[in-house]
């Protein structure tokens, strides 16, 4: 079946220093791709996602770009923010309107 | 607008008691979820609608039931609680377009079962 695999946290980083948050996908046809943050106390919400191969999300300074050939979706920022820490859910929908969420990264950052 | 809203936010229910959570959203949408999270697994589809007066299962739906009477309205119901239904229960909501897929979600509601 769909499944989204994203690396384990916590990611602990100072601010201004760079983010990567890796993400891989499993799934038949085309997916969209998405990121989802969640602010603590709070529901996710939607960072950025793309549609179709090669396209690339951006939102907040925070960028993906949509890889089939390496099926990814790596989550960047140049520079963290304090106000960046958060969870960070990678999730793909095939088409039927259902999203699979990966397990989740938590991002720590330290002024 | 509100968006997606939920009641409760903190509920506390002993084994075999039952409850209704209820989600709400003034966006118009289609589609309603409902998911759970638990620590180390992401979110987890528990049961969906794709329109008013319609329900499907989802990756969990084992212990729930839900209704969709009205359009605005997805209730998540469990009959006798079980401590492995202790989780955050979240809904959302999408406008079921394919290019507008975008899912909005409630504050979540923390149950704990005793």
């Amino acid at each position: 079946g769909d499944s989204v695999t994203q690396m384990e946290g916590p990611v602990t980083l100072s601010e201004e220093a760079c983010l990567t948050i890796n993400c891989t996908y499993t799934a038949t046809g085309y997916p969209s791709l998405f990121w989802y943050v969640q602010y603590p106390g709070e529901g996710l919400q939607l960072l950025l996602k793309a549609t179709k191969a090669d396209d690339k999300g951006s939102n907040k300074g925070f960028e993906a770009t949509y890889r089939k050939e390496t099926t990814s979706f790596h989550l960047e920022k140049g520079s963290v923010q304090v106000s960046d820490s958060a969870v960070y859910f990678c999730a793909l929908d095939t088409g039927f309107q259902k999203l699979v969420f990966g397990t989740g990264t938590r991002l720590l950052v330290s002024p | 607008n509100a968006g997606v809203t939920q009641t409760p936010k903190f509920r506390v229910l002993k084994t075999g008691q039952s409850m209704t959570l209820l989600c709400a959203q003034d966006m118009n949408h289609e589609y309603m979820y409902w998911y759970r999270q638990d620590p180390g697994m992401g979110l987890r589809l528990i049961h969906y609608s794709v329109g008013e007066g319609t329900t499907a299962k989802g990756e969990v739906p084992d212990g729930y039931n839900v209704s969709r009477l009205k359009k605005q309205n997805f209730l998540l119901g469990l009959e006798s609680a079980a401590p492995s239904q202790t989780s955050v229960y979240f809904c959302a909501s999408s406008s079921g377009t394919s290019y507008s897929n975008e899912q909005f979600f409630g504050p979540g509601t923390r149950l704990t079962v005793l």
